[in-house]
């Protein structure tokens, strides 16, 4: 019974394809993320969505586009992917202050781009 | 704005001996601080986190840390290492009123010799 799921774990595909990731939370959180791990195992926040806005956009280019149907779900598409794009890529979602207050992460995408 | 500074990027332990992870932090808000693990090519772990109660913090797998405003760190101890606490560690931070995205450190690695 999973938390927080994120599909395909593994992705490999060619410069300037289109993919998507997608992720489920199952917890009844509010926000939910997304991570960049790159190669030096650095994680940075890229997007932050609470009940499916967005607040939180940082300097990711504009080839990264989340969708967050509801805010159980909140999926990435990447456009015209490139080498760089290379990374481990999570997803979390966070409870609002109080004694369950915390983050929970998915397992990663791990995205090759060849 | 916050950020956290890991102050060693590799530490190398024998089995059976403590473990010190070094970690200071800087906060304009009331923190809350996290330490996560990750160990090869898996995703991220929760192994404690603080949030303005207690500033010893108990977590899983015998780690603990301390909170020490006045020094502005979260290190992360553990009294012997084991073979499996060999890991990537993470010490993150936020603020304690929630869902606003995590900022990781750097990382450190744990090497853990027989």
């Amino acid at each position: 019974d999973t938390a927080v799921s994120q599909t395909p774990k593994y992705l490999v595909t060619q410069m300037g394809n289109d993919k998507s990731i997608k992720c489920e939370q199952n917890l009844g959180h509010d926000t939910m993320y997304w991570y960049k791990q790159d190669s030096k195992k650095f994680l940075k926040i890229m997007f932050s969505y609470n009940n499916k806005e967005l607040i939180i956009n940082e300097t990711v280019p504009n080839r990264f586009s989340p969708k967050s149907p509801d805010k159980a779900h909140l999926n990435l598409h990447i456009n015209s992917l490139e080498l760089g794009d290379s990374a481990v890529y999570f997803c979390a979602s966070s409870q609002v202050a109080g004694p369950n207050y915390g983050y929970t992460f998915g397992s990663g995408t791990r995205l090759t781009v060849v | 704005a916050q950020s956290v500074t890991q102050l060693d990027s590799h530490v190398s332990v024998s089995e059976g001996t403590p473990v010190l992870l070094r970690c200071n932090y800087s906060s304009s808000y009331s923190p809350s601080l996290f330490w996560y693990v990750q160990h090869p090519n898996k995703g991220l772990q929760l192994l404690l986190k603080y949030t303005s109660a207690a500033t010893l913090v108990k977590g899983i797998n015998g780690f603990e840390a301390e909170f020490k405003k006045s020094e502005t760190s979260f290190h992360l101890t553990k009294p012997s290492a084991h073979m499996s606490d060999a890991a990537e560690y993470f010490c993150v931070v936020s603020s304690v009123s929630g869902n606003t995205p995590l900022v990781f450190g750097k990382g450190t690695r744990l090497s853990v010799i027989a």
